[in-house]
């Protein structure tokens, strides 16, 4: 059974920089599986960040980038905000039409 | 603008069954392959089904398969999904999401605001 792993949590000062990982139970992440990040806040419906890898979603600012480091797809942060405390999930496609989200990282900004 | 509508959640003894439907508008829903998403209370996003822009194609979570049947229907711009023998670990906030373009690769562009499913007896 394939899981996608993440940081559970993951903590940064305002202003700086965090990368949260996205890996996989066996084997590496590469853009053949597609990754993609989303940021869900409480109560809210998540929202998309990066797509294909390391596309930013319309309307999402530049702060946010996508990268495949090393053996994992890795969402970075720039420049932290207040407002970046969120949940962030990450999605790979693992093919014949199966999609597997990992746990999520519960961001503090502080 | 893009909307997505989801209904029918409620409260269902375990071994019970649900019906849930999420209406579409603001796109060509016959062009896009959607999706359903699920979140246990407090819990994470878990992927539950997939299905093609035609509805020929399904695919479901290990977790869910054989007793939820996702399916849509184009001309009323409406997904489903149907869900039977429910399990108390099937309680969560289920969400409809449309896939950005006809393949399961691509990544979700918009997503409803979810209906609740509370299975307890």
């Amino acid at each position: 059974q394939t899981v996608v792993t993440q940081e559970p949590s993951f903590s940064v000062s305002p202003g700086g920089t965090v990368t949260l990982t996205c890996g996989l139970s066996s084997g590496s992440v590469s853009t053949n599986y597609s990754p993609s990040w989303y940021q869900q806040t409480p109560g809210q419906a998540p929202r998309t960040l990066i797509y294909s890898t390391n596309t930013r979603s319309s309307g999402v600012p530049d702060r946010f980038s996508g990268s495949i480091l090393g053996n994992k797809a890795a969402l970075i942060i720039t420049g932290a905000q207040a407002d970046d405390e969120s949940d962030y999930y990450c999605v790979l496609y693992m093919g014949s039409g199966i999609s597997l989200f990992g746990g999520g990282t519960k961001l503090t900004v502080l | 603008e893009v909307q997505l509508l989801e209904s029918g959640g409620g409260l269902v003894q375990p071994g019970g069954s649900l019906r849930l439907s999420c209406t579409a508008s603001g796109f060509s829903f016959s062009s896009y392959v959607m999706t359903w998403v699920r979140q246990a209370p407090g819990k994470g996003l878990e992927w539950v089904a997939d299905i093609s822009a035609s509805g020929y194609s399904k695919y479901y979570a290990d977790s869910v398969k054989g007793r939820f049947t996702v399916s849509r229907d184009n001309s009323k711009s409406t997904l489903y999904l149907e869900m039977n023998s429910l399990r108390a670990e099937d309680t969560a906030l289920y969400y409809c999401a449309k896939r950005m373009s006809g393949s399961s690769w691509s990544h979700w562009d918009c997503w409803g605001q979810g209906t609740l499913v509370t299975v307890s007896s």
